[in-house]
C-alpha cells in the first residue's frame, strides 16, 4: 500500500500566520493517465471531513482561496496563507492513484 | 444539496457482523460512486471500499472477505456489512460520495456514526 507521511504532526499558529503542511508519498502518485490524485481534507472538531483541494491543486467549490496545494510525484504541500480561527482541526492528505486508497496520518493545526 | 446520513447499531459484539446504512438525499446513487471510510481512535483514517453507479464494488484488500457493500436504489441507500468484527473495528464510520471529475475524491460526507465492538 502507498504510505503517506505528513509533517509536522502538530502545527501551532497565530491568526494571520501562513503555514504549510507536507505530504510525502512512498510511491509516485502520477497516474498512467497523466493525472495525480492527491487530495487534501480538513476535519474540524466534531465534524466530518471536508474536501479542500483535489488533484494536487484544484480548490474545491466554496473553499477560501487562502488554501492552496502544490507538488508532484511524491512530494506535496498544502499552504494556508493567513490562518483564520475556523481553520483549526486535523488536515489529511489522501491518495486515489493506487489501490487501496490511503490517507496520511494527519496534521493537527492548533492556535498558539 | 447532496446529504448523506449513516445509521446502525452503536455497539456490536466481537465475532458478530456490523451493518450500517447510508441514506442519500439530493442525488441519485445510480450516478457517481459511493464509499465507506472509517476513522479509528486517534487520527488514522482507512478507506474501506465503494460501490459504483452500476453496482460494481471495490474493497480494501486489508478487509479481505469480511466486507460487503450493497445498495437499494429504490430507497437511495447503500449499505456496509463487516463480518467477524473484533475490538480493532471500533471506529467512527463515514459514508461519502466519490466524485469522478478531474480526479477521484470524497466531496460530500455523512456526519459519521461511532461503532464500538465490545462484549
Amino acid at each position: 500500500d502507498v504510505v503517506l507521511t505528513q509533517t509536522p504532526p502538530t502545527l501551532s499558529a497565530t491568526i494571520g500566520q501562513s503555514v504549510s503542511i507536507s505530504c510525502r508519498s512512498s510511491q509516485s502518485l502520477l497516474d498512467s493517465d497523466g493525472d495525480t490524485y492527491l487530495n487534501w481534507l480538513l476535519q474540524r472538531p466534531g465534524q466530518s471531513p471536508q474536501l479542500l483541494i483535489y488533484s494536487v491543486s484544484n480548490l474545491e467549490s466554496g473553499v477560501p482561496n487562502r488554501f492552496s496545494g502544490s507538488g508532484s510525484e511524491t512530494d506535496f504541500t498544502l499552504k494556508i496563507s493567513g490562518v483564520e480561527a475556523e481553520d483549526l482541526g486535523v488536515y489529511y492528505c489522501m491518495q486515489a492513484t493506487h489501490a487501496p486508497w490511503t490517507f496520511g496520518g494527519g496534521t493537527k493545526l492548533e492556535l498558539k | 444539496e447532496v446529504q448523506l446520513q449513516e445509521s446502525g447499531p452503536g455497539l456490536v459484539k466481537p465475532s458478530q457482523s456490523l451493518s450500517l446504512t447510508c441514506s442519500v438525499t439530493g442525488y441519485s446513487i445510480t450516478s457517481n460512486y459511493w464509499g465507506w471510510i472509517r476513522k479509528f481512535p486517534g487520527n488514522k483514517m482507512e478507506w474501506m471500499g465503494y460501490i459504483s453507479y452500476s453496482g460494481s464494488t471495490s474493497y480494501n484488500p486489508s478487509l479481505k472477505s469480511r466486507i460487503s457493500i450493497t445498495r437499494d436504489t429504490s430507497k437511495n441507500q447503500f449499505f456496509l456489512q463487516l463480518n467477524s468484527v473484533t475490538t480493532e473495528d471500533t471506529a467512527t464510520y463515514y459514508c461519502a460520495r466519490v466524485r469522478r471529475v478531474w480526479g477521484w475524491y470524497f466531496d460530500f460526507w455523512g456526519p459519521g456514526t461511532m461503532v464500538t465492538v465490545s462484549s
